[in-house]
């Protein structure tokens, strides 16, 4: 079974770190792209970040750019988010989702297939 | 970055009806256009990627269409199952954007 599962969240002040883990199994974890997206509290979907399958390129949302850093260990099928500087703004539940499609085509272009339970962060003092 | 407006932000039909939601990108995507359900709780899940092709798994009587900035998702015979938010998402051009959601609440 394919399979998701974030672990990190918690409780935190504002100007602190938090460093969220996404463990994968079931699929080649090192062939496919990976994102981070999260929900504010009763709010939408908002796109964080995303590494490639190799972990050679990365990309961030302005809002976190500077701040968060993507990370992968195809070695150990993780991910991960490094979260500095956290601002109450970033208070979310983290979720990481898997690339749809794998090396040969553009990164999610068949979606965010698989996502995890999602993890809760809450930045305040 | 591009922009992408949904519409309606919510409605509630009856089972059996057939339901629209539309997605408008601020610029073209062509056909990196993802629908996504999410029920209260729990995460997102992949109803139609590359704006028309069905997940495996999804029911057949969703369906998605359009390319370059105007897209819709269908579900047809809706069914009390079908409740929850939907949401559309661009994968042409980082940062990703989704739009702002339809909650579909079964009358």
């Amino acid at each position: 079974e394919v399979q998701l599962l974030e672990s990190g969240g918690g409780l935190v002040q504002p100007g602190g770190s938090l460093r969220l883990s996404c463990a994968a199994s079931g699929f080649t974890f090192s062939s496919h792209a990976m994102t981070w997206v999260r929900q504010a509290p009763g709010k939408g979907l908002e796109w964080v970040s995303l590494i490639s399958a190799s972990g050679g390129s990365t990309h961030y949302a302005d809002s976190v750019k500077g701040r968060f850093t993507i990370s992968r260990d195809n070695s150990k099928n993780t991910l991960y988010l490094q979260m500095n500087s956290l601002r109450a703004e970033d208070t979310a539940v983290y979720y990481c989702a898997k690339d749809g499609g794998d090396m040969s085509v553009a990164y999610f272009y068949y979606g965010m297939d698989v996502w995890g339970q999602g993890t809760k962060v809450t930045v305040s003092s | 970055d591009i922009q992408m407006t949904q519409s309606p932000s919510s409605l509630s039909p009856s089972v059996g009806d057939r339901v629209t939601i539309t997605c408008r990108a601020s610029q073209t995507i062509h056909t990196y256009l993802n629908w996504y359900q999410q029920k209260p709780g729990t995460a997102p899940k992949l109803l139609i990627c590359a704006a028309s092709s069905l997940q495996s798994g999804v029911p057949s009587r969703f369906s998605g269409s359009g390319s370059g900035t105007d897209f819709t998702l269908t579900i047809n015979n809706l069914q009390p199952e079908d409740f929850g938010t939907y949401y559309c998402q661009q994968s042409s051009t980082t940062p990703y954007t989704f739009g702002q959601g339809t909650r579909l609440e079964i009358k």
